[in-house]
């Protein structure tokens, strides 16, 4: 079955500091989709990535599919409390959709 | 923007009763699926949904679950005789094509079972 690998599984940051989340799919995807989530509640699209060396960019949410659209990563600049939660990649194999494990960012002040 | 809505947003019910979730997804959409998610785990695929017929389906997707089309519009899960570990968010998504148009996921419907 289809595995999307995301990492680091946790991340904790002061506040101002830039992070990456990446996420590595075994097959090239048709879409990359980038969802953060608040513990317990609905998934809030951030970005979809469909053509390889894409980047796209959202207020200071930065995501980028590689050449061979096997991997990308989700960059925040100057991280804020708001930040905070859990981010999901999603993976469109042409056949299915699928999640990745998730990475809960938490954001100290 | 397009919108997938999924009702009823929380559900609360006794342990062996039957559970509906409705989805209405987006209307020119041809494929549907339903998504759960126990709580602080991961999204996990159940069922996907293809010219009234299931196209495929996970190993949680078991003979307690059943999903239909019934008028055109909904998109509905039925648990038949819910257990506590049945507790979770459904998410409901649809999808116009495979490969590469976007997937609409629904806000989810939270269901407990006590």
């Amino acid at each position: 079955s289809q595995e999307l690998e995301q990492s680091p599984q946790s991340l904790i940051v002061q506040e101002g500091k830039n992070l990456t989340i990446n996420c590595t799919s075994s097959k090239t995807l048709y879409g990359l989709y980038w969802y953060k989530q608040k513990y317990g509640e609905g998934l809030i699209f951030l970005m979809m990535l469909q053509k390889g060396g894409e980047e796209k960019s959202h207020e200071k949410i930065t995501a980028k599919l590689d050449e061979k659209k096997q991997q990308s990563s989700l960059h925040i600049t100057a991280s804020q409390p708001s930040h905070a939660g859990i981010y999901l990649c999603g993976a469109d194999t042409g056949n299915q959709f699928y999640f990745g494990t998730g990475t809960s960012l938490t954001v100290i002040p | 923007e397009p919108e997938v809505t999924q009702t009823p947003s929380h559900q609360v019910t006794q342990m062996g009763q039957e559970v509906i979730l409705r989805c209405v997804p987006i209307s020119n959409h041809l494929y549907f699926y339903w998504y759960r998610q126990i709580l602080g785990q991961k999204v996990e695929f159940l069922v996907s949904f293809y010219n009234n017929e299931i196209s495929e389906k996970s190993e949680i997707f078991d003979d307690q679950f059943s999903v239909e089309r019934p008028d055109g519009s909904n998109f509905t899960l039925k648990i038949r005789s819910t257990k506590l570990e049945d507790s979770a968010m459904y998410f409901c998504a649809s999808h116009r094509t495979v490969s590469g148009n976007t997937i609409y996921f629904g806000e989810g419907s939270w269901l407990t079972v006590v």
